[in-house]
């Protein structure tokens, strides 16, 4: 079964800085990784995600990246804001085609004013 | 608009109690899962349901138990609640999509054993 490992767990930067977060993953049949955001009190929700058709995918200050020669995908935050604060979990499916996710275990993300 | 809904939202029970934590969606999807979250280890998932009548074991899912007796309910119940237990527990739902649905949380059921 799919194994992802995710780093840093805890990541703190400067309002305006970028930040990056890297996850790998093992089954190299994996087609689908997404990204989700947990904000303080809250269940996770999705902010992001990429197939392996793609190598890159942007959405206004988030983009995330593939390797799938590398296994890994990584999240890219530009121009953080205090708002961007929270946890974020990277994830991929099980199995190729299958819709349980196994998820990472989670970057804290501080930005300091 | 579609929901998943957690209940209660808080939970302190004794050590051998059986407990039943609630989640329920009005997305009409036929995925759903139990994760809990503990520091250091993200999401684990317990159990999870594929539709109707299905219920599956995840990764850590000794000492619970789930029925899918509906499309909108999978309660998780905890058949003697331990210390270990105590956690933060998400329900989760997704549309069958063979790998890429995006899944929807709750707001989550910290439950204290003490």
């Amino acid at each position: 079964g799919e194994n992802v490992e995710q780093h840093p767990s805890t990541l703190s930067v400067q309002e305006g800085d970028s930040a990056v977060i890297k996850c790998t993953y093992s089954d190299s049949a994996s087609n689908y990784f997404p990204w989700y955001k947990q904000e303080l009190g809250k269940g996770p929700q999705l902010i992001i995600d990429i197939r392996s058709n793609v190598g890159e995918k942007k959405d206004q200050r988030i983009a995330v990246t593939l390797n799938k020669t590398a296994k890994h995908f990584s999240l890219h935050i530009t121009e953080t804001q205090p708002e961007d604060s929270a946890v974020y979990f990277c994830a991929a499916p099980e199995s190729y085609n299958t819709d349980k996710l196994i998820f990472g275990t989670g970057t804290r993300l501080q930005v300091f004013p | 608009d579609a929901e998943i809904t957690q209940s209660p939202r808080h939970k302190i029970t004794e050590t051998g109690r059986q407990v039943t934590l609630a989640c329920h969606q009005t997305w009409n999807h036929n995925n759903m899962f139990w994760y809990r979250q503990d520091l250091g280890h993200g999401l684990r998932l317990i159990h999870y349901s594929y539709g109707v009548h299905d219920t599956n074991k995840g990764e850590v899912s000794d000492g619970y138990s789930v029925s899918r007796s509906n499309t909108e309910d999978l309660p998780l119940t905890l058949e003697s609640a331990a210390s270990s237990q105590t956690s933060v527990y998400f329900c989760a739902s997704s549309a069958a999509a063979q790998g890429d649905s995006e899944a929807f949380f709750g707001q989550g059921t910290r439950l204290t054993v003490v």
